[in-house]
């Protein structure tokens, strides 16, 4: 079973707050790692695929970078806003087409 | 409207009643997956599928079947529930050989409790 793991389990902070989290996988035979949103009483939605060793993606307040060779990725929230709580997931794709193994999320909640 | 629909959404039962879950997708996807999510465990797969008729064991199998006649749907079946079934399943496909990597979507989850 491949170790996916996220860090930290939670965070409170408060509105207009940057915050960052991290999702560490194995260095080795990777292919993709992924980042899922995911509300409460919702479904998880995908946030960005990552591949290349350095890639940053970007969608609105929200961006992800993507360290392969030491198998580690970030996720950056800019000034949150409450509606950004969420549980915020990492999975790792070893081989194309291979099963996702999830990370156990960090959960944000952020204070008006 | 591209979606993935499982049924039912709430589902209360006793142990040894069998009871089956669908999931369906209208997207033409290969790969179906199945999870469960507990508190502190994050999402686990019980069991995936590649094709029709193609299934496999994810991390978390027993007590669980699956079966993949059509390419559409993905029954998740539990012959004798037990109480440490009780949990949140999620469904979900994908299609890795379109080029769009292994991204899930995901169905809107049934909450199973099993007295």
């Amino acid at each position: 079973i491949l170790n996916v793991e996220q860090s930290p389990q939670s965070l409170h902070v408060q509105e207009g707050d940057s915050t960052n989290f991290t999702c560490s996988f194995p260095s080795s035979n990777f292919y993709a790692l992924h980042w899922y949103r995911w509300e409460t009483a919702k479904s998880p939605e995908a946030l960005f695929v990552m591949t290349l060793n350095g890639d940053e993606k970007k969608k609105g307040r929200i961006s992800a970078t993507l360290n392969t060779k030491e198998g580690y990725s970030y996720l950056y929230i800019k000034g949150s806003q409450p509606e950004d709580s969420a549980t915020y997931l990492c999975a790792f794709e070893e081989t194309s087409g291979s099963r996702l193994t999830f990370g156990e999320g960090t959960q944000l909640t952020v204070n008006p | 409207e591209a979606q993935v629909t499982q049924n039912p959404r709430y589902l209360i039962t006793v142990t040894g009643k069998k009871l089956t879950v669908t999931c369906s997708q209208n997207m033409n996807h290969e790969y179906m997956s199945w999870y469960r999510q507990d508190p502190g465990l994050g999402l686990r797969q019980i069991y995936y599928s590649m094709n029709v008729e193609v299934t496999d064991k994810g991390d978390v199998p027993e007590g669980y079947k699956v079966s993949r006649k059509e390419k559409r749907n993905f029954p998740l079946i539990l012959e004798s529930p037990s109480p440490n079934q009780t949990s949140l399943y999620f469904c979900a496909s994908s299609s890795p050989t379109s080029g769009s990597y292994n991204e899930q979507f995901f169905g809107p989850g049934t909450r199973l409790t099993v007295l």
